[in-house]
């Protein structure tokens, strides 16, 4: 299968920070990127979906300010969550799809972000 | 929308034991669905990916069954092992979606013990 590349792994900050995720596609071009939010015991809930050179598409109830979301290149997206709070602490996970593999998304390892 | 169930959230057994997990779904209009698994803590490894032509795929001592009529799936675990211990997830796409957004259960989390 292809290959997405997370980091950091894990991340500690400080409340009023920001954070900056990265999520790289090693070996294909992934024209579409998606940034999940995982809470404990909870399941994965999609945050946004972003599509090389355009403007992210973020659910309902997620704030687009907060959580900004950059997807200038076809192997790079990614997540900056600003002014964290304690209760920004979470894992947030990205996949990518492209070409060929159009119907299936390959995971990122993952962030678990603590705000302290 | 989706709404993905997985049931049950936690089973606990012993190492050679044959599992069921079970994952239901409410619009049967999909594409695919996906099973994975989810150490603690780490990311998601893809264990079987079946297309809606399918009805079961298999890996090694995994098979995944598909029934869309009736949005059910099951992911059978044969012999299970200690290191089968994770958390497993079943997530499937949009309604008539091939995008790879993915609508996720609560999963079902496994221990084996020795």
């Amino acid at each position: 299968g292809a290959v997405v590349s997370q980091h950091p792994s894990w991340v500690i900050c400080k409340s009023g920070t920001s954070v900056k995720i990265e999520c790289r596609s090693l070996d294909f071009q992934a024209t579409t990127m998606f940034w999940y939010r995982q809470f404990p015991k909870q399941s994965l809930m999609l945050m946004a979906t972003s599509n090389e050179g355009s403007k992210a598409t973020y659910e309902q109830g997620v704030e687009k300010d907060k959580f900004l979301i950059n997807h200038a290149s076809l192997t790079l997206s990614t997540l900056t969550v600003t002014s964290a709070h304690p209760e920004d602490s979470s894992f947030y996970i990205c996949s990518a799809s492209g070409p060929p593999m159009n119907t299936e998304a390959f995971f990122g390892q993952g962030t678990r972000l603590t705000v302290v | 929308k989706q709404e993905v169930t997985q049931i049950p959230a936690a089973l606990s057994v012993p190492e050679g034991e044959n599992l069921v997990l079970n994952c239901s779904f409410t619009d049967s209009a999909i594409y695919n669905l996906q099973w994975f698994r989810q150490d603690p803590g780490k990311g998601l490894t893809s264990l079987l990916l079946i297309q809606s032509s399918q009805r079961e795929q298999t890996s090694g001592r995994l098979n995944a069954s598909l029934d869309k009529s009736s949005g059910r799936s099951t992911l059978y675990i044969a012999a299970s092992q200690p290191g089968d211990s994770a958390t497993y997830l079943c997530a499937v796409p949009d309604r008539g979606s091939t995008l790879g957004r993915l609508y996720f259960g609560r999963g079902t989390q496994l221990t084996v013990w020795p």
